[in-house]
């Protein structure tokens, strides 16, 4: 079972459209970090949130805190090709040092 | 300069062997991480070092052993290498305390197949 359950897990959309990739668990985190993995690269650090209600944009890229502090949702304005890519979010559990990632969205902006 | 650099970046080999990954960050962290990416993508931790002490040592079989010679540097050795073996293996590291603690900087990965 999935502590972080991302959707949709498949994303192919046409360059200048809008899309929402979306974060859900059923538990309480302190904070969540969303990656953006391109292909042949490792996961790269766009975000972290950690107010609930908390809103962050990224050029493009609206992210959302939920109320609760138990999902998340990424927002892309007019995607182009360059946003093709893995995205992740992630949370830290307790005090270990480490990080827990979501099942992944796999995003294809067509030219 | 590269911040976390892994070598090789691919590895291709047949079962029953050994093999190993190499690891180096040049960003003075303290705490680095093995991760394995399946083929769906799914990523999971597998060791996490800090100052060269194992912290963190998930369900992973034994024949995988992390060796960290200094907190710049952690490898990973596969012994008897099996089919089930074949991923993308990340190699991560972050800052020991403080804010931005659980941020990770990821490596380009290196990618195994086992034959």
């Amino acid at each position: 079972t999935q502590l972080l359950e991302q959707s949709p897990q498949f994303l192919s959309i046409q360059e200048g459209e809008n899309l929402t990739v979306y974060c859900n668990s059923s538990s309480v985190f302190s904070s969540l970090q969303w990656y953006r993995q391109e292909p042949g690269e490792g996961p790269v650090l766009l975000v972290t949130v950690v107010t609930g209600g908390e809103v962050k944009k990224l050029k493009r890229l609206t992210f959302q805190f939920g109320d609760a502090r138990k999902d998340s949702s990424l927002h892309i304005t007019a995607a182009q090709p360059g946003d093709t890519g893995l995205y992740l979010c992630a949370f830290s559990p307790g005090s270990a040092r480490q990080l827990t990632f979501g099942s992944g969205t796999q995003l294809t902006v067509l030219p | 300069d590269t911040a976390v650099s892994q070598t090789p970046k691919y590895l291709v080999t047949q079962m029953g062997n050994d093999k190993s990954i190499k690891c180096e960050q040049n960003l003075g962290h303290d705490t680095m991480y093995w991760y394995k990416q399946d083929s769906k993508k799914f990523l999971k931790i597998m060791f996490s070092y800090n100052n060269k002490e194992l912290i963190i040592n998930e369900t992973v079989p034994n024949r995988f052993s992390p060796k960290s010679p200094d907190k710049a540097h952690l490898n990973l050795h596969i012994n008897s290498l099996e089919l089930g073996d074949s991923a993308v293996y990340f190699c991560a590291s972050s800052r020991g305390g403080g804010a931005g603690a659980n941020v990770l900087t990821f490596g380009a990965g290196s990618r195994l197949t086992v034959l």
